[in-house]
Order: C-alpha cells, then sequence, then structure tokens
C-alpha cells in the first residue's frame, strides 16, 4: 500500500491560514487522497478528497501538487475548535471494496489564541 | 439521524472478564468497522462487516470476535480480555464505493486491570 508521510505537529495562530503537508510520493494514478481530523476525544470526522484537482468545501481546501506526490490541506481561518489530529489517508478506488481506512499518527494541530 | 452511535462510552474489566461493545447506525449503510486506537497512535482496524450476516478480520483480529446480525448492528466482543485490550475503541460505516465518507461514532474507553 502506499504510505503518507505527515509532520508530527504543527503551531498556528488563531484566525490565521494553516497550510498541512503530506507527501505521498508512491501514490498510484487510482489513489484518491482523503484528508480525516479528530478533535479530543472524539472519533475521526471527514475533512475532504480529492484526485488530481484541487478543492474547496465549507471546511477547507485540499491542494495536489501536479504529480500527485503531496498535497496540502489548508484551513483558510483556523480557530481554537480546529486544534485536531489531522489524518492523510490514500483510499484505493477499484469499484467496490470494503476496506478500512489506513491511520498513519497524523499531525497535531496546535492553535494558539 | 444519530449518525453511528457506541455503547457503552466507558467500561473497566478485569483480566479473564468477557464483555460486548455495540455500534449502531441509522443511515442504512452497507459496510461497518471497528477499530482500535492506542495512545499516541492512528486507529487500526480490527475487523469489518460488507452486510448482514458476514464479517472479516482486519488488520489486529486476534482476540476479538464480531457479529452482525442485522444490518444496523456491529458486535464487537472480547471473551477473556487482557490488558494489552485497553485502548479507546471506534466503531465507522459507509456505503460503497471504497472512496465514500467513513462515518466514526464517538468511540469506547475500555480498560482492562
Amino acid at each position: 500500500d502506499a504510505k503518507t508521510t505527515q509532520p508530527n505537529s504543527m503551531e498556528s495562530n488563531e484566525e490565521e491560514p494553516v497550510h498541512l503537508p503530506c507527501n505521498h510520493s508512491t501514490i498510484s494514478g487510482t489513489d484518491y487522497i482523503h484528508w480525516y481530523r479528530q478533535l479530543p476525544s472524539q472519533g475521526p470526522e471527514y475533512v475532504i478528497h480529492g484526485l488530481t484537482s484541487n478543492v474547496n468545501n465549507r471546511m477547507a481546501s485540499l491542494a495536489i501538487a501536479e504529480d500527485r506526490k503531496s498535497s496540502t490541506l489548508i484551513l483558510h481561518r483556523a480557530t481554537l475548535r480546529d486544534a485536531a489530529v489531522y489524518y492523510c489517508i490514500l483510499v484505493l478506488w477499484s469499484g467496490g471494496g470494503a476496506d478500512g481506512l489506513t491511520f498513519g499518527k497524523g499531525t497535531h494541530l496546535i492553535i494558539q489564541p | 439521524n444519530a449518525g453511528v452511535t457506541q455503547t457503552p462510552k466507558f467500561r473497566v474489566l478485569k483480566t479473564g472478564q468477557s464483555m460486548t461493545l455495540l455500534c449502531a447506525q441509522d443511515m442504512n449503510h452497507e459496510y461497518m468497522y471497528w477499530y482500535r486506537q492506542d495512545p499516541g497512535m492512528g486507529l487500526r482496524l480490527i475487523h469489518y462487516s460488507v452486510g448482514e450476516g458476514t464479517t472479516a478480520k482486519g488488520e489486529v483480529p486476534d482476540g476479538y470476535n464480531v457479529s452482525r446480525l442485522k444490518k444496523q448492528n456491529f458486535l464487537l466482543g472480547l471473551e477473556s480480555a487482557a490488558p494489552s485490550q485497553t485502548s479507546v475503541y471506534f466503531c465507522a460505516s459507509r456505503r460503497p464505493p471504497r472512496t465514500d465518507t467513513q462515518y466514526f461514532g464517538p468511540g469506547t474507553r475500555l480498560t482492562v486491570l
């Protein structure tokens, strides 16, 4: 399985943009890039996903490098509620398949007031 | 919609005791999952189910059994609890295809003394 590499932790100030990087140099052409986050004492929640093009939703933006070997999750204006562990996960698209998600250790995002 | 719910939220067991964790989802999802999360780590897949009456092993299945008698429920059993099973357990569900969002429950914190 293709692996992802993320920094262990990052720190940012409230109301500033945050860029969370993820390296996936062995990504295959049919791997989607998913981001989940886990708030303290909660289960993970979906943030965003993409294949080749940049994606935006109400929570965040996902910027994908042209060669797809890396991606960046962008929180445009971080709040204290965004403090969480962020996981970058590759999901192989193959039509069906019931595989679970493969979680790494993720990036622990600290937001300073 | 309640989404994914888990019962109980907390439990303390003595070594050798047994217990069952219940997961319920009201989204009519086909696939359901049990994960465990140890301190400072990402989630690891224990077992999963692709439908009523079917189950399959994940990454760390030893010491656990599961059953899915109804589509909306997925049970995780520990027949003889061990201290190594002290962890936070998360249930999740999703629809096909593989790239669809997984929805997670709030978790069950289990301590085995």
